[in-house]
């Protein structure tokens, strides 16, 4: 079955430090794979995404995510962390290459203390 | 400018009634969709609009209908609303291949009595 899997519900980290949050697939084909980030009572927004190419993508707000196809991971991070990074983060693989659809991880909540 | 916007934010109502959901998006998106997160936050999309034709359609029940009057407009109706439809409804649009990401609206949180 096809799925997508965020390990941790919380990730606590003080702010100035790296954060990493997880994301494993399974997934049949090349996947595709994205990270969006949803503030508190808003919409989701998209923070970046694998197609193909480079292992390593950028996104928006400094977060970077790493494609590993032998661990079927694709971790998001960013090398230092800002209190105003709280939020929850929401890891997204495409399922369906007719259809586009997209299912979700169950979220990670990122605390950033000061 | 509101890229995706949705109506109303908040909808309060009791069991058995009828209700819409409207989402509007100004970015000339082909394709839209409705996602709907509960109260553990997990999201799962429920349909999904390319240029006005229905493209998914997941197991949800009869009693929610899409309608897309044209490619900027995908509404939802809700009959007869039950305890368990209470979550916050997303509507979100793409340019419309898989490889582009999704704008999402600010969400309706519907709430059922």
């Amino acid at each position: 079955a096809q799925s997508v899997a965020q390990p941790e519900d919380q990730v606590n980290v003080a702010e100035g430090n790296p954060l990493t949050v997880k994301c494993t697939y399974s997934v049949s084909g090349n996947p595709y794979l994205f990270w969006y980030v949803q503030y508190p009572n808003r919409g989701l927004q998209f923070l970046l995404k694998y197609i193909t190419g480079d292992n390593l993508v950028k996104g928006s707000y400094g977060f970077e995510a790493e494609f590993n196809k032998s661990q079927t991971s694709f971790h998001l991070k960013k090398p230092s962390a800002l209190v105003s990074d709280s939020a929850l983060y929401f890891c997204a693989v495409r399922v369906d290459y007719n259809t586009d659809k997209l299912i979700f991880g169950t979220g990670t909540r990122l605390q950033v203390f000061p | 400018d509101t890229a995706v916007s949705q109506t109303p934010k908040y909808l309060v109502t009791q069991m058995g009634n009828d209700k819409s959901i409207k989402c509007e998006q100004n970015l000339g998106h082909d394709t839209m969709y409705w996602y709907k997160q509960d109260s553990k936050k997990f999201l799962k999309i429920m349909f999904s609009y390319n240029n006005k034709e229905l493209i998914i359609n997941e197991t949800v029940p009869n009693r929610f209908s899409p309608k897309s009057p044209d490619k900027a407009h995908l509404n939802l109706h809700i009959n007869s609303l039950e305890l368990g439809d209470s979550a916050v409804y997303f509507c979100a649009s793409s340019q419309g291949t898989a490889s582009y990401e999704q704008y999402f609206g600010p969400g309706t949180r519907l709430t059922v009595t």
